[in-house]
């Protein structure tokens, strides 16, 4: 079965730097999808960047990029120019292209940004 | 937003007690998936329906049950309520069952059980 594993529970980071938020997966699927969301105290899942497995290139959505490391399994957000408004919860979530489709989320990570 | 809507945004309820949470997907998206948060917790899948009919089943739990309409909006009805059973509940939709579409979420319901 898959898994996605995120280590750090919480982080911070002073507005205006960068900071990188881990996640790493397990599967014996070579061709999937990965996902970061964001979940703001509204609640509400906003989709961050999305990489496709069969795709070499990091995906970049303006100051949010991917490092992409299929072979070691490793799918990090960078965020660049942190925001007062990136503080937020991040999940890692992965979707296989068998079966359900269904997301398969990580546990999340607690972005501060301090002012 | 995402165009999913999802009815009521809280709910208070007893243990015990049933209750019944809604979605409408966006238009055109056939797919609707059910998921749970519990506190501080990630999303667990619950269930799949495409069109009308249940394609798959998650972590959910036998007094928990769902379906899709005609007009293609859901329903998970929970039964039997326990305390452990208070989560904010996400709706999810997409055009089609297949991985290369993206979900989008509703905000959720959130429901307490008291």
């Amino acid at each position: 079965a898959q898994t996605v594993t995120q280590s750090q529970p919480e982080m911070s980071v002073q507005e205006a730097e960068t900071v990188t938020l881990s996640c790493t997966y397990d599967t014996s699927e070579s061709d999937y999808y990965l996902f970061w969301y964001k979940q703001p105290p509204s609640r509400q899942m906003i989709l961050v960047i999305r990489q496709e497995a069969y795709k070499q290139q990091n995906a970049t959505e303006n100051r949010f990029s991917v490092n992409f490391q299929k072979a070691a399994k490793s799918f990090s957000l960078k965020i660049s120019d942190s925001q007062l408004g990136d503080a937020a919860m991040y999940f890692c979530a992965y979707r296989g292209t068998s079966g359900t489709y269904k997301y398969i989320f990580g546990t999340g990570t607690r972005l501060k940004v301090l002012a | 937003d995402s165009g999913v809507t999802q009815t009521p945004k809280h709910l208070i309820t007893a243990t015990g007690q049933r209750v019944t949470l809604r979605c409408s997907p966006r238009s055109g998206d056939l797919s609707v998936y059910w998921y749970q948060q519990s506190l501080d917790q990630g999303l667990q899948f619950l269930i799949q329906y495409y069109n009308g009919e249940e394609r798959a089943k998650g972590n959910i739990l036998e007094r928990f049950s769902a379906q899709q309409f005609p007009d293609l909006h859901s329903e998970l009805n929970l039964s039997s309520l326990e305390l452990g059973d208070s989560a904010l509940y996400f709706c999810a939709s997409s055009v089609a069952s297949v991985p290369l579409y993206e979900q989008y979420f509703g905000p959720g319901t959130r429901l307490t059980v008291t």
